[in-house]
């Protein structure tokens, strides 16, 4: 089951623009991740947002979340060709005392020279 | 350095085999999981460990078998009964630590039917 959908799929930008990917997902939430993925790799954690926070920073990285709307963003800022990977949205389920993360099916970023 | 370490990266299955993924980690972490990634998609959970001697199924664990016999160790067979095994293979790990530094991945395993 998918938890978080990423809004867009792909986006492609020039080298030096703000990127601003999107996650929405279904369930009430404790915190919500953001992993990055460079082709056929694996995932790198990037930052992790608590419902009680709206935003967060992390050098070029800024992320936000709506809980009311079940919702985050997060934001590339002055991007670098080095930026481009693909970036997915988790949210960590927890049952019966497992705990497990749910990823969304993540934003393709290109960034051109 | 500690992380997580998956082989092969490269692995050829013919129809009707049995083959294992191997993923161990140094990070003394208690909890393991596997992921499967198709081309273009998110992750799916396959089967995930929170201690030693215990696993549960994900979303998608129909043909697939794992073992939890040493908290380094999180080996995933996919059996013959999986009928589209071709894709990327990822294990994670958690530790205490989860809330700040996320999970850690390895750099996984592409399993292809030939």
């Amino acid at each position: 089951s998918q938890q978080g959908e990423e809004d867009p799929q792909a986006l492609s930008i020039q080298e030096g623009e703000n990127a601003t990917m999107n996650c929405s997902y279904k369930t009430s939430i404790n915190n919500l991740q953001w992993y990055r993925q460079n082709s056929g790799r694996g995932l790198v954690h990037l930052i992790l947002i608590r419902s009680n926070e709206r935003e967060k920073h992390s050098g070029r990285l800024r992320v936000t979340l709506d809980t009311s709307k079940k919702s985050s963003s997060l934001l590339i800022t002055a991007s670098r060709a080095a930026d481009t990977a693909s970036y997915f949205c988790a949210t960590v389920l927890t049952q019966g005392g497992s705990e497990k993360l749910v990823f969304g099916k993540g934003t393709k970023l290109t960034v051109n020279p | 350095d500690g992380g997580i370490t998956q082989s092969p990266k490269y692995l050829f299955r013919k129809e009707g085999q049995n083959v294992t993924l191997s993923c161990e980690q140094n990070l003394n972490h208690d909890a393991m999981y596997w992921y499967r990634q198709d081309p273009g998609q998110g992750l799916r959970l396959i089967y995930y460990s929170q201690i030693v001697n215990d696993f549960q199924k994900g979303d998608i664990a129909e043909g697939y078998s794992v073992s939890r016999e040493k908290k380094e160790s999180f080996p995933l067979t996919v059996t013959s009964a999986q009928k589209n095994p071709t894709a990327f293979y990822l294990c994670a790990s958690r530790g205490a630590g989860g809330l700040k530094y996320g999970y850690t991945f390895g750099s996984g395993t592409r399993l292809t039917v030939v």
